[in-house]
């Protein structure tokens, strides 16, 4: 059983096109995240979700767009995808947003802009 | 902001010796949590071990363990008896007991040779 699930796990698609990557996790936690990791492999968190509720966004151009419907989902919905959008976009969750929770990681997205 | 810095892009060890990777990082928090997370080339993060900042005693996992000084905030991971499944990026991350985002070093790419 997959803990944190993504689909897809590959991407491929076209500058101005929008997409979106979906996110479940069956641990029962309380909280969700989405991270980016770049081309040189740095990893950045993007938005923090507790029980549906924003908590964290970080700086993050508003072409990205989380939804959560319920507590084990957390999508990614981008709009007029650019070229430097391309990376691996991980989505984690753990039992609540205190630090002392370890965060379990999906397997990542990894997104291509042609 | 934190920043964790791990200043070694590459190392290498050879199988069955000993590596240890090093992180440090800066905060004027009292109450963290710092993690080694390993990444493969199947692009998983796993969560390899974690430290809490009030306790003194170094973490160990198996043939992981971690060098924790935290009046100099330094946090290195020695990986003993190396195993070629071992080969992978080496994260280390720092998250304030408050939570909801985990902040990562740049990360180390471990090769393990024959």
């Amino acid at each position: 059983d997959t803990a944190v699930s993504q689909t897809p796990k590959y991407l491929v698609t076209q500058m101005g096109n929008d997409k979106s990557i979906k996110c479940e996790q069956n641990l029962g936690h309380d909280t969700m995240y989405w991270y980016k990791q770049d081309s040189k492999k740095f990893l950045k968190i993007m938005f923090s979700y507790n029980n549906k509720e924003l908590i964290i966004n970080e700086t993050v151009p508003n072409r990205f767009s989380p939804k959560s419907p319920d507590k084990a989902h957390l999508n990614l919905h981008i709009n007029s995808l650019e070229l430097g959008d391309s990376a691996v976009y991980f989505c984690a969750s753990s039992q609540t947003g205190s630090g002392n929770q370890p965060q379990h990681f999906g397997d990542g997205t990894r997104l291509s802009i042609l | 902001a934190q920043t964790v810095t791990q200043s070694q892009p590459e190392m290498s060890v050879q199988e069955a010796e000993t590596v240890t990777l090093s992180c440090t990082y800066d905060t004027s928090e009292s109450d963290y949590y710092l993690f080694w997370y390993k990444q493969p080339p199947s692009r998983q993060m796993i969560l390899v071990i974690r430290q809490e900042a009030y306790k003194q005693q170094n973490a160990t996992e198996n043939r992981f363990s971690v060098n924790f000084q935290k009046a100099a905030k330094s946090f290195s991971l020695k990986i003993s008896d190396s195993q070629l499944g071992d080969a992978a990026m080496y994260f280390c991350a720092y998250i304030e007991n408050s939570g909801y985002a985990l902040n990562f070093g740049k990360g180390t790419s471990l090769l393990v040779t024959p």
